[in-house]
C-alpha cells in the first residue's frame, strides 16, 4: 500500500503569492494533519481534520486554511505569503482519531523568497 | 501550547555504542511518539506507546512510557551508521486535537 503522498515536492514563491499544497492519506486513514517545520526546529501542528471537518487548529494566522475531500485527500493553503512561510511543510495521516498514530509525508518544501 | 523538552540536544558517539535519549512533557499525555528524521524527508514513525510503564521494542530500539505519564525514553543498541538523522518524540493526551512534538535529538554516529 502507498504511504501518504504530498505533491508538488518543492516550491519557490515570491511574497505576497498564494500557495496550495496537497496530501494524500494512507489508503484507509479518514484524518489529515498539517504541520509546519521550520529548519532546527520539530514539527508545529497547523490544522487536523476528519471526515471533511476542521477539528483542530494551532496558532496560525488566518492566511492560513485547509480543507478536506470525500476521498480524505486534503489542500492547505496559504495566502500573501511571507518570508517567515518558507518551511517543509508535512502532512500526517492517521486512521480515525486525531490522537491515532500519525504516519508523516515527505512533505513539501517551500521557498518564499 | 504544551512544551516537551528533549535531551540531549546533540549526540556524536562511536558506531557499536548504545544510545539514550528522553523527552519530558509540562502534561500528562496519554500517547508517545518516536519519530526519526532524515534531512528534508518526513518524520518516520520509530515506536508508539500507549500505555504508562510500557516498554516496546523495534529491532535495536526500545521505548518506554513513563509511569509519570510525563517523559519518554528511547534507547538504540549498538548503533550503525544509518542510525545518523534527528529524533523526535511527540505526545498527545485522549481529548486533545494534536500532537506536540520535542525539540528534536541530533545523532551522529562516528565509524
Amino acid at each position: 500500500d502507498a504511504g501518504v503522498t504530498q505533491s508538488p515536492t518543492h516550491l519557490i514563491k515570491t511574497r505576497g503569492q498564494h500557495v496550495t499544497l496537497r496530501c494524500s492519506p494512507i489508503s484507509g486513514h479518514k484524518s489529515v494533519s498539517w504541520y509546519q517545520q521550520v529548519l532546527g526546529q520539530g514539527p508545529q501542528f497547523i490544522f487536523q481534520y476528519y471526515e471533511k471537518e476542521e477539528r483542530g487548529r494551532g496558532n496560525f494566522p488566518d492566511r492560513f486554511s485547509a480543507r478536506q475531500f470525500p476521498n480524505y485527500s486534503s489542500e492547505l493553503n496559504v495566502n500573501a505569503l511571507l518570508l517567515g512561510d518558507s518551511a517543509l511543510y508535512l502532512c500526517a495521516s492517521s486512521w480515525r482519531r486525531v490522537t491515532d498514530t500519525q504516519y508523516f509525508g515527505p512533505g513539501t518544501r517551500l521557498t518564499v523568497l | 501550547g504544551q512544551q516537551l523538552n528533549q535531551s540531549p540536544q546533540s549526540m556524536f558517539i562511536q558506531e557499536g555504542e548504545d544510545v539514550s535519549m528522553n523527552c519530558t512533557s509540562s502534561s500528562i499525555f496519554n500517547t508517545w511518539l518516536w519519530y526519526k528524521q532524515d534531512p528534508g524527508e518526513g518524520p518516520v514513525l520509530l515506536i508508539a506507546l500507549y500505555k504508562a510503564g510500557e516498554l516496546t521494542s523495534n529491532g535495536r530500539l526500545t521505548a518506554q512510557f513513563g509511569i509519570t505519564r510525563k517523559d519518554s525514553f528511547l534507547n538504540i543498541s549498538a548503533s550503525i551508521p544509518s542510525d545518523v538523522g534527528i529524533y523526535f518524540c511527540a505526545g498527545t493526551f485522549d481529548t486533545g486535537n494534536q500532537f506536540y512534538f520535542g525539540t528534536g535529538t541530533s545523532l551522529t554516529v562516528i565509524p
